[in-house]
């Protein structure tokens, strides 16, 4: 199985604020990973997939990189509605998500 | 509009088997390609992949709990319905289902419905 660890598992930042999630896998996923953002008492939100490309409708503050084991979102102005849990899930065989990253409020 | 929502019960007791239904419109598992999955998430905790089911019937389970998981598909009804038996307290999470096309990229979830295994 392949394991998916994410850090910071918990960031405390202001409005304006560039932020930065890392995703680690724990054998190469070439690009095949998404990322997500989940509010309390919701379902998840699909942001970015394929490491890079922004899901439809997503702010472009938001953007992915990365490849092979080791990947990034970055929240370029964080905004109030972007507090909130973001998970990495590699898709590569089959599907695992990481354990997730809350950003809340300094 | 795609729209998936999950139903059953709310309660199940320790050793008892879990069937949640997922009722989904705005597209068909007949279509080449579509398929529906299953995602959990215990309280405060991560979310955790269970199954997949394609338009082909191709099916697809978590290693860690394969033995336990059966996933199948009523293309007339635009339902797919996930069993899970030997239900445990540590089972008792929010259950999703979840539209995607080809590969498990989830791009629209249902609401979910939390399921508590308690006796």
């Amino acid at each position: 199985d392949i394991q998916m660890t994410q850090s910071p598992s918990t960031l405390s930042a202001s409005v304006g604020d560039r932020v930065t999630i890392t995703c680690r896998a724990s054998q190469s996923i070439s690009s095949w990973l998404a990322w997500y953002q989940q509010k309390p008492g919701k379902a998840p939100k699909l942001l970015i997939y394929k490491a890079s490309s922004l899901e439809s409708g997503v702010p472009s503050r938001f953007s992915g990189s990365g490849s092979g084991t080791e990947f990034t979102l970055t929240i370029s102005s964080l905004q109030p509605d972007d507090f909130a849990t973001y998970y990495c899930q590699q898709y590569n065989s089959p599907c695992t998500f990481g354990p997730g990253t809350k950003v809340d409020i300094k | 509009q795609i729209t998936l929502k999950e139903s059953g019960p709310t309660l199940v007791k320790p050793t008892q088997t879990l069937t949640l239904t997922c009722t989904f419109s705005g597209f068909s598992l007949s279509t080449s390609g579509v398929g529906v999955g299953w995602i959990r998430q215990p309280p405060g905790k991560a979310l955790e992949w269970l199954a997949l089911i394609y338009w082909d019937d191709d099916k697809r389970y978590s290693p860690s709990l394969k033995s336990r998981l059966t996933v199948t598909k009523d293309t007339s009804k635009n339902q797919v319905v996930l069993t899970m038996t030997n239900m445990d307290p540590v089972d008792t999470a929010t259950y999703y289902c979840a539209h995607n096309i080809e590969i498990p990229l989830f791009d629209y979830w249902g609401q979910g419905t939390l399921v508590t295994v308690s006796s």
